[in-house]
């Protein structure tokens, strides 16, 4: 199975500022045909289910504010808040959809300084 | 709106069987794969199976095979996931979650998430 591993365990961040969270995969994601990483980046709210944030590394989700973005390609991905607000504090999480079984990172605590 | 309703709460002994029901409203039920993951108390999260709700074709994970059976209803567009011999590492939340690509295709991005279903396994 591939290994899913996020940086850091948590962070904390003031309002307005930058964030950035890291997952690397423990092989590629990178399927060559269509030059697709197959990576998903999900957000997790105390007592709630994960919401998808963004797929294929880049792609945001319908409906989810433009402050998220993803990047990377391969096997380094980062999730960056451009200006973190309240409502985003959360666990985030990233997933690998390469190969079965889909594995998941074990997550980045994010919170407000 | 598109919603996943899942069964409530379970409290089950060692050995025993527990199946969860995932109701799902609001969308084309047969044409969208649907996920089951599961996330135990300070654990990972770990993807169970997969199941095609229009055919009923399955597709486990190695660790589940021989535990685990998903099955579907189309006339109650509802999913039901069954874990046998339960033990205490099997406590859990279990989420049903729709895979974002429609058939033919799916992608493993699960983006319509049920409430989850706690599952204690208990003596």
């Amino acid at each position: 199975d591939i290994v899913m591993t996020q940086s850091p365990d948590s962070l904390a961040v003031s309002l307005g500022e930058r964030a950035a969270i890291n997952c690397k995969s423990s092989q590629s994601v990178l399927y060559s045909s269509n030059n697709q990483s197959y990576l998903a980046w999900y957000q997790q709210k105390p007592g709630q289910p994960l919401k998808l944030l963004i797929y294929w590394a880049s792609t945001r989700e319908s409906g989810v504010p433009d402050r998220f973005s993803g990047s990377g390609s391969g096997t380094d991905f980062t999730l960056t808040i451009s200006s973190l607000q309240a409502e985003d504090v959360a666990v985030y999480y990233c997933q690998q959809c390469y190969s079965t079984p889909p594995t998941f990172g074990l997550g980045t605590k994010l919170e407000i300084k | 709106q598109v919603q996943l309703v899942q069964s409530g709460a379970e409290v089950k002994k060692p050995g025993a069987s527990v199946k969860v029901s995932c109701k799902a409203s609001g969308y084309t039920f047969s044409i969208y794969y649907m996920h089951w993951v599961r996330q135990a108390p300070g654990q990972g999260l770990e993807w169970m199976g997969i199941i095609n709700p229009g055919g009923g074709s399955t597709t486990y994970a190695q660790k589940f095979r021989g535990r685990v059976t998903m099955t579907s209803d189309t006339s109650t567009t509802t999913v039901y996931m069954e874990l046998s011999s339960l033990r205490s590492e099997d406590t859990a939340v279990y989420y049903c979650a729709r895979d974002l690509a429609s058939r033919p295709y799916y992608y493993y991005y699960m983006d319509v998430w049920g409430k989850g279903t706690t599952v204690t396994v208990s003596s």
